[in-house]
């Protein structure tokens, strides 16, 4: 089975702080996602990343950055969080020419900014 | 900006009752369309699928409808069970090479036993 892991299930950090978030993935997969969450909403696309070193940005990128320096791992960068970053980050995994549905998705992780 | 303090639809079912979800989506050149179920505290994950060339397709208990006229799909669950209480997301395929999906805002599917 996939398995896609985040550092953290919880995290609460202070305005202006930089902020890591972690996603390891297990299955050799080229395209990695990073997504946020908020009721409403949906998933809106941040960043993704075709493959080592290579990224692209998605819907809402701005207050965001991401690291690929290893094909399993994909760090999104908070350079100063807001509180308007509280939200639900979810980070995701796919072959490359795999079909759209063999996205898989980690467990989350819920970040609060005070 | 971004919107807040929005509010998730809802949807009760009665335990043993079908149940239909629905969803609305945006761009009438995507080929491909996903549904996703989230159980609390855990990441989406797949539960079916439907081309752009199909109307609809058939899973264990639940089945996608697609209606490219009007743009809308739907998924049925038949027989609910109190497990299938989460939160539904329909996504569509957008962009270059497949990488890409846009997600619909989700429906809160509640079981009452």
């Amino acid at each position: 089975d996939v398995k896609v892991t985040q550092s953290s299930r919880y995290l609460v950090k202070r305005t202006g702080e930089k902020v890591f978030l972690e996603c390891v993935q297990d299955m050799d997969h080229e395209n990695m996602f990073w997504y946020r969450q908020d009721p409403g909403l949906g998933l809106r696309l941040i960043y993704f990343s075709y493959d080592v070193k290579m990224k692209e940005k998605g819907d809402i990128p701005e207050g965001y950055s991401v690291s690929r320096e290893k094909k399993e791992r994909f760090s999104l960068i908070l350079e100063s969080a807001s509180t308007n970053q509280t939200s639900m980050y979810l980070c995701a995994s796919r072959r490359a020419g795999g079909l759209p549905y063999e996205q898989y998705f980690g467990p989350g992780t819920r970040l609060t900014v005070t | 900006g971004e919107s807040v303090g929005l509010h998730l639809p809802t949807l009760s079912v009665q335990e043993g009752d079908n149940s239909i979800i629905n969803c609305a989506y945006s761009n009438s050149a995507s080929d491909y369309f996903i549904w996703y179920k989230q159980e609390s505290g855990k990441g989406p994950q797949f539960i079916i699928d439907i081309r752009s060339n199909m109307d609809k397709r058939q899973g264990q208990r639940v089945t996608v409808l697609l209606n490219k006229t009007v743009k809308h799909l739907s998924l049925q669950i038949a027989a609910t069970q109190p497990g299938d209480s989460a939160v539904y997301f329909c996504a569509e395929n957008t962009g270059f090479g497949n990488e890409k999906l846009t997600f619909g805002t989700g429906t809160r599917l509640t079981i009452i036993p």
